[in-house]
């Protein structure tokens, strides 16, 4: 298994609503990241997880939180996101010295 | 801190070959990364470069010079699928795993 997998694919939450991204991979890696991306820009790095601790956060306002259960799963739970916060939001993985893997994103709007 | 410059937008023909060059300058390096993208779609792994030279991969070729803070992806024998946004991205050796992208170059393949 050589994929980062993303689900939903796509979402679409009131500013009020709970909801939580989740992302799988299979490959042994022990680097996992959260990246979003807005039309037209590069990824924006969020979060880094390394062996299931958290070791960057970008500064990412608290209604965006990580949570990384093993060292297969990445979840990053949303609560109370502005329409501004709309964009795809794509989980990464990597071992420590090889390519990142990029998962195909969730198309996240806030309404 | 990382600077990393690419042009915005490039166009060539079908079979013609198309250089995308990048620029950076980081406290830290610890490697570039060139990435595909189509538009709405997951960043697709081109290519790593950590040592100076021409590391090639079929169609693409990718060069570094870390005395310059200079790379560039080389695209030879163009598809129209190579139509596509290519990001640099590069890693910071001071923050492990933190990928940092340039804002990337729309290449355009005409037939």
């Amino acid at each position: 298994d050589t994929e980062v997998t993303q689900t939903p694919k796509h979402l679409v939450m009131g500013m009020t609503n709970k909801k939580s991204l989740k992302c799988e991979q299979h490959m042994g890696h022990r680097a996992m990241y959260w990246y979003k991306q807005k039309a037209k820009k590069p990824p924006e790095l969020m979060f880094v997880y390394s062996y299931e601790k958290l070791s960057i956060n970008e500064s990412v306002p608290s209604r965006f939180s990580p949570e990384c259960p093993n060292s297969s799963l990445l979840n990053l739970h949303l609560h109370a996101l502005q329409p501004e916060d709309s964009a795809l939001y794509l989980c990464a993985s990597s071992r420590s010295t090889e390519e990142y893997t990029f998962g195909s994103g969730t198309r996240l709007t806030v309404v | 801190g990382q600077n990393i410059d690419q042009p915005t937008e490039m166009t060539a023909t079908e079979g013609a070959i198309v250089q995308i060059n990048c620029t950076y300058q980081t406290s830290g390096f610890n490697g570039l990364f060139w990435y595909q993208q189509h538009a709405g779609e997951a960043p697709t792994f081109l290519s790593y470069n950590v040592l100076d030279g021409l590391e090639e991969k079929g169609r693409f070729s990718s060069f570094l010079s870390r005395s310059k803070g200079y790379s560039y992806l080389l695209l030879k024998e163009l598809q129209m699928k190579d139509s596509a946004s290519y990001l640099c991205a590069v890693r910071d050796r001071d923050s492990w795993g933190k990928l940092q992208f340039g804002a990337g170059t729309q290449v355009v393949v005409t037939p």
